[in-house]
Parts: C-alpha cells; sequence; structure tokens
C-alpha cells in the first residue's frame, strides 16, 4: 500500500538558517510527489510538486525537493529560512488505485522559526 | 475566481445533532474530496467525488454521507454528529491530467461535537 512516512513531528530553526524537512514514500510505481505548506488556520497551499523529468523541483517561497527514487525520499529545502516561513508542512503522494486522483498525505512537520 | 470555499466555518453541535457542510469551487474540476484533519493524523480522506453524481468511500467514511448533485458543489453530512467527529474538516478539487492534478483546498471548517 501507498504511505508516505515524515519523520520529523517538530523542527525548530533560526532565520536565516537553512532548511531540510524530510519525507519517505512508499510505491509500487513512479510516484507523483508533492509538498503542501499550512499556516495557522488556513487551508493547505501548494508549494511544488514533482511529476517526471529533472529530480531537483522548483516551488515558490524559495523552496525546492529533491526527488531521489534510490533512497524513496522526497525532501524539502530552503536555504535561508523566513519568520514568515512558520507552518506545517505536508508531504502527499499519489495516485492511489481506484481512480479520483486521490493521494495519501505524511502527518506533517511543524516548522518552528527563531527569531 | 473564489476558489473552492466551504461554509460555515466553525460549528459547535451536541452529540446526535446532524449538519451538513457545503464545499463550492468555481474552477470547473470533475474531482471533489472531503478530508478531515487530526493532530499528528494528518489529512485523512472521508469520501471523494470523480463527477456530478458520482461519490465514492475513502479512507475514513464511516458517519458520513455526501452528494455531489451539481459539478461545483460537493456536501458533506453527518446525520448523527459523535465527539469522534470532532475536527478540521477541509474541501479540495483537482482537475483531470495525465496523472494526479494539484488539489486546491478550501480554508476549512473546525467542527466541535460536546
Amino acid at each position: 500500500a501507498q504511505s508516505v512516512t515524515q519523520p520529523d513531528i517538530h523542527i525548530t530553526v533560526s532565520e536565516g538558517a537553512s532548511l531540510e524537512l524530510r519525507c519517505n514514500y512508499s510505491y509500487g510505481a513512479t510516484p507523483y510527489l508533492f509538498w503542501y505548506v499550512q499556516s495557522p488556520g488556513q487551508g493547505l497551499q501548494l508549494l511544488l510538486k514533482y511529476f517526471s523529468g529533472d529530480t531537483l523541483v522548483q516551488g515558490i517561497k524559495g523552496f525546492e525537493a529533491e526527488f531521489k527514487r534510490s533512497q524513496s525520499s522526497f525532501n524539502l529545502r530552503k536555504p535561508s529560512v523566513h519568520w514568515s516561513d512558520a507552518a506545517e508542512y505536508f508531504c502527499a503522494v499519489g495516485p492511489l488505485m481506484g481512480g479520483g486522483n486521490k493521494l495519501t498525505f505524511g502527518t506533517g512537520t511543524q516548522l518552528k522559526v527563531e527569531l | 475566481n473564489a476558489g473552492v470555499t466551504q461554509t460555515p466555518k466553525f460549528r459547535v453541535l451536541k452529540t446526535g445533532q446532524s449538519m451538513t457542510l457545503l464545499c463550492a469551487q468555481d474552477m470547473n474540476h470533475e474531482y471533489m474530496y472531503w478530508y478531515r484533519q487530526d493532530p499528528g493524523m494528518g489529512l485523512r480522506l472521508i469520501h471523494y467525488s470523480v463527477g456530478e453524481g458520482t461519490t465514492a468511500k475513502g479512507e475514513v467514511p464511516d458517519g458520513y454521507n455526501v452528494s455531489r448533485l451539481k459539478k461545483q458543489n460537493f456536501l458533506l453530512g453527518l446525520e448523527s454528529a459523535a465527539p469522534s467527529q470532532t475536527s478540521v474538516y477541509f474541501c479540495a478539487s483537482s482537475y483531470i491530467a495525465g496523472g494526479p492534478g494539484e488539489q486546491f483546498f478550501g480554508p476549512g471548517t473546525r467542527l466541535t461535537v460536546l
């Protein structure tokens, strides 16, 4: 069965420091991978997605992610974190069997930014 | 272009009461979804729809019903609310693509069942 693991529940970084959020997936074929961000009290917003091609994907707000098939990983990175990046981040994989473009989401990583 | 909207934003119910959550999208998307979000559990799919007049069960469908009478609307119903249904509910929509298209999310409905 498809699954997504985000091993870090909480991460704290200082403003200006680099960031890496981990995502590991289990999927039987070539996956479609997504990173979403959720600010407090808000819905989820897409940061970036990987379907095929270049394994380094650029997204919004200065984020990037690298697909590593050999490690079944899709880690999210940012070179310099801003205080406004404090939020919860979700990794997702799809499509799931049965149609409907369904995704499986990880349990999320809560990012805290220290000023 | 409002995207995905949800009504209401907040609701408090007593055990056994019923209610309907409304989701509307103005992007002409074929697919729509209802999720619940609970601390430490991420998003779990309740029901989804691949088009007008169709619905299907997701990961956690028990205690919920849905209807998609119009392409732009997706309703989630709780017939007899239970405290275990206290959660934040998100609606999302998606377009048909060669693979999974991006899902667009609404702002959520925070439901408390006493």
